[in-house]
């Protein structure tokens, strides 16, 4: 089974600064997705970036980009730039039926 | 495209009672899966249905139960509701076809039971 971590539980940002949040994930697949999820106050989730394990090159979407390690099974997420509308919870994702969360990581931008 | 869409937004139900919640997922999906999201456990898988079938369950007492129509929509019901039931459930719908297997949450039902 796998198994979704996330160390950080709070995290707090200047805006126009940079933040990194962890993510480590345990499996015995070879070829997989892992996603972040963003989940603003007002609850609805969005797929934040996504990125294929079978893919060497981290993923990136404008602001937003991943650092993937596979031998080391981590997924963090760097977020360039922050803005107040990052504030949100922030979710790693096995990419399965059902979804394998970890806890999230609460983003607070600052302004 | 509507997106995934959850009713209610909001319930208030008291011990004991029962409750459904509705979910339409986004057109020509097929696979709906439900989650339950509370501070302390965070986001936990209910069920899942495909094509009116339960895929897959997570570990949840029999109190919790579910059902697709043939028009992909979802609902589930609580019954015998307890305290710890108060949470916010979200419906999320997916394409099977999809290698990446992204889900689409909708924006949830916060249930408050008293």
């Amino acid at each position: 089974a796998q198994t979704v971590t996330q160390s950080q539980p709070e995290m707090s940002v200047q805006e126009a600064e940079t933040v990194t949040l962890s993510c480590t994930y345990d499996t015995s697949e070879n070829n997989y997705y892992l996603f972040w999820y963003k989940q603003p106050p007002s609850r609805q989730m969005i797929l934040v970036i996504r990125q294929e394990a079978y893919k060497q090159q981290n993923a990136t979407e404008n602001r937003f980009s991943v650092n993937f390690q596979k031998a080391a099974k981590s997924f963090s997420l760097k977020i360039s730039d922050s803005q107040l509308g990052d504030t949100a919870m922030y979710f790693c994702a096995f990419a399965k039926i059902p979804l394998v969360f970890g806890k999230g990581t609460r983003l607070s931008v600052i302004a | 495209k509507a997106g995934v869409t959850q009713t209610p937004r909001y319930l208030i139900k008291t011990r004991g009672q029962q409750v459904t919640l509705s979910c339409s997922p986004i057109s020509g999906h097929r696979s709906v899966s439900w989650y339950q999201q509370t501070p302390g456990q965070g986001l936990q898988f209910l069920f899942e249905y495909f094509s009116e079938t339960q895929r897959n369950k997570g570990n949840f007492p029999g109190r919790f139960s579910g059902r697709q129509f043939s028009n992909s929509r979802s609902e589930m019901n609580v019954s015998t509701l307890e305290l710890g039931d108060s949470a916010l459930y979200l419906c999320a719908s997916s394409l099977v076809e999809r290698a990446d297997n992204e889900q689409f949450f909708g924006p949830g039902t916060r249930l408050t039971v008293l």
